[in-house]
């Protein structure tokens, strides 16, 4: 049930760029991303509920494409501020689990 | 409005002991969610409710249990603590479409 996501780890310097991948092996009906900080609980970024919607939040967007099951986040012009673990999430096959992708630990350096 | 309250935060039992874990959400949400955390690793879903009264399973319930008698409160049951539940635990509230978590619980088991 839980997806995949890749890279497992990068490190960026400020104001570089970074793609988060999320796929998965079941249908996905909608995708969260939440960024987590070391010592915290993960925060919400975004959701998309349907296939091909995009949006954006401050200079991180996402993508979902529903057919091939996988969603991605992008991250423009990294800041300090965007270090942290980024989770991908999905709701199981009943709509009422919901399942966190493996992580994507993102550092970004001065 | 408090969110979602976590307590104890920190917590050290030892082998054997059983302890319950509170969460209460104000946001009148009626799915809940319970969370464990391993060192650098996700998320993994333990156990879930829709709503009062009703409770199920998620990816990784053995050793624990859940109750949900009112809509703000889902209380985690560790019954017969082992050193493999040492971890952080989270709660979340949602009402679908965005998970609100608490600021988690360390628990060490020793």
């Amino acid at each position: 049930q839980q997806p995949v996501q890749s890279p497992q780890a990068v490190i960026l310097r400020e104001g570089e760029d970074a793609v988060i991948n999320c796929s998965s092996s079941k249908a996905l009906y909608s995708v969260h991303w939440y960024r987590q900080k070391h010592g915290e609980a993960p925060v919400f970024l975004m959701i998309l509920l349907k296939g091909g919607e995009q949006k954006g939040h401050d200079k991180i967007s996402a993508s979902f494409n529903e057919k091939k099951q996988q969603s991605s986040l992008y991250l423009t012009a990294s800041q300090l501020s965007y270090s942290g673990t980024y989770f991908c999430g999905t709701e199981g096959n009943t709509g009422n689990q919901f399942y966190f992708g493996t992580g994507t630990s993102l550092t970004v350096i001065p | 409005n408090a969110g979602v309250t976590q307590t104890p935060k920190f917590r050290i039992l030892k082998i054997g002991q059983s302890m319950t874990l509170q969460c209460t959400q104000d946001m009148n949400h009626n799915y809940m969610y319970w969370y464990r955390q391993d060192p650098g690793m996700g998320l993994k879903l333990i156990y879930y409710s829709v709503g009062a009264g009703i409770t199920d399973k998620g990816e990784v319930p053995n050793g624990y249990n859940v109750s949900r008698s009112t809509t703000e409160d889902f209380p985690l049951r560790l019954e017969l603590a082992a050193p493999s539940q040492t971890s952080v635990y989270f709660c979340a509230s949602s009402r679908r479409e965005k998970l609100f978590f608490g600021s988690g619980t360390q628990l060490s088991v020793l």
